[in-house]
């Protein structure tokens, strides 16, 4: 069946450092979504890319949908301390059915 | 606006004992509606999704089902819990947009512990 792989699966970055995670999914996508879940909390939906090659920035965050729809990254430029949760892409095919990548869990010594 | 609702928030159950998580949306028709369950530190294991009342696609075979009895009530049960059971269950909707996507809004989830 269809798998979202999601590297790293953990960073830890000092506070103004870069950072970014990496999605692969064994099948073509027709879009890509991007969630946050703070420690204890729910995902929080950020953005979704539909379009080959696709990029949209949200403040210090960059999304990237690869060229064959298959990857994806973001980047955050300049962590803060607010920036700490876990970030999980997650892929929708079809069928309204949305795997999830094992997300990357971000944390950041101030 | 529209607004998910899940119950209980926490609960610690007994091995073997049954399970009733229940989440309801308000404010939206016809929603798109998901369990998923996470791992201590783990990601997001999609368990059943419903597109429709009495509509239900299961995803991993286990000794959990779900049901709709109404548009806007998703259910998750289990009749004998086990230890493996334990995690956090999500629920959350999302209606079917005109490119065909769907974006999840999530409940605030309910964490179950298996003793």
């Amino acid at each position: 069946g269809q798998q979202v792989m999601q590297i790293p699966q953990y960073q830890h970055v000092q506070e103004g450092e870069d950072f970014t995670t990496y999605c692969n999914s064994s099948t073509t996508l027709s879009n890509i979504q991007w969630y946050k879940q703070r420690p204890g909390g729910h995902p929080v939906f950020l953005i979704q890319l539909v379009k080959s090659g696709e990029v949209k920035k949200q403040k210090r965050l960059t999304f990237q949908f690869g060229e064959a729809k298959k990857n994806s990254s973001l980047h955050i430029t300049a962590t803060q301390t607010t920036d700490v949760g876990t970030y999980f892409c997650a892929g929708y095919s079809s069928a309204s059915k949305i795997i999830f990548g094992s997300g990357t869990r971000l944390s950041i010594r101030p | 606006s529209q607004t998910i609702h899940q119950w209980p928030a926490t609960l610690v159950q007994p091995v073997g004992s049954p399970l009733s998580l229940e989440c309801t949306v308000e404010g939206t028709s016809n929603p798109n509606l998901y369990w998923y369950r996470q791992a201590a530190g783990r990601g997001l294991q999609l368990l059943f999704y419903s597109v429709g009342i009495g509509q239900i696609s299961s995803e991993v075979p286990q000794n959990l089902s779900a049901s709709r009895p109404q548009d806007r009530q998703f259910i998750l049960s289990s009749k004998k819990l086990l230890l493996s059971d334990s995690g956090f269950y999500l629920c959350a909707w999302s209606v079917t947009g005109a490119s065909g996507a769907n974006v999840l809004t999530f409940g605030a989830g309910s964490r179950l512990t298996v003793l």
